[in-house]
């Protein structure tokens, strides 16, 4: 398995502004992964973190909105960029181990 | 396009009940299905499956993966009020890295 933890846990946030989440894996990874979970949904992939290159984002998802850096295999942030209220949804990071991936406990992000 | 249907949408059960959560999938190039937990923010892992027929248990949950009729059942037996959160199912194909998850299932125990 894996630990990963992210921060912050939680942000309350004006809107048009932009914050930048932190992911920290415990060992070293491939493949890293930023999700979004809107209220009552279930989670959409954002994009793939690549090291040393940039990152692959999913339809409907654009790199000047969610720029994401992954400067080692350890690490990786997520801005969110110039933010709305319908930018509000928990971020969660994943990394992929074997057949699996696990999560990391997830920001909870609120724009007002 | 990969799916993943998962049923019922929420449950509501009485403290020591056994339900079975489904789960449906098509998706290319099957790898893996996986199910999670979600209680507040993150998704706790659960089981990995990748054969048919073969049962993953852990404590009062298992699970069990049907590849020809494209199919999993986590079960959960002697229910308790901790039990109470969103499952989740997902699956893993070969050749990307891309979960697609289910909706999931909203499971409410009560004492």
């Amino acid at each position: 398995s894996a630990v990963i933890s992210q921060k912050p846990s939680r942000d309350i946030c004006q809107r048009g502004t932009s914050l930048t989440i932190q992911c920290q894996v415990d060992s070293q990874v491939t493949m890293m992964f930023w999700y979004r979970q809107q209220p009552g949904q279930s989670l959409t992939l954002i994009a793939t973190a690549n090291q040393g290159s940039e990152a692959t984002y999913e339809s409907g998802f654009v790199i000047d909105k969610f720029p994401i850096s992954r400067p080692n295999l350890t690490f990786s942030t997520l801005t969110v960029s110039n933010m709305s209220p319908e930018d509000s949804s928990i971020y969660l990071c994943s990394v992929g181990v074997a057949d699996t991936q696990y999560f990391g406990p997830g920001t909870r992000l609120t724009v007002l | 396009e990969d799916k993943v249907v998962q049923s019922p949408l929420s449950l509501v059960v009485h403290e020591g009940d056994t339900v079975t959560l489904n789960c449906s999938y098509e998706v290319t190039n099957f790898r893996s299905l996986l199910w999670y937990k979600q209680e507040k923010k993150a998704p706790t892992f659960l089981f990995m499956l990748t054969s048919s027929g073969i049962e993953k248990k852990s404590g009062r949950l298992s699970s069990i993966l049907d590849k020809k009729e494209l199919f999993s059942i986590l079960n959960i037996t002697a229910t308790q009020t901790g039990d109470s959160a969103v499952y989740l199912c997902a699956v893993l194909p070969f050749g990307n890295e891309k979960l697609t998850f289910g909706t999931g299932t909203r499971l409410t125990i009560i004492p």
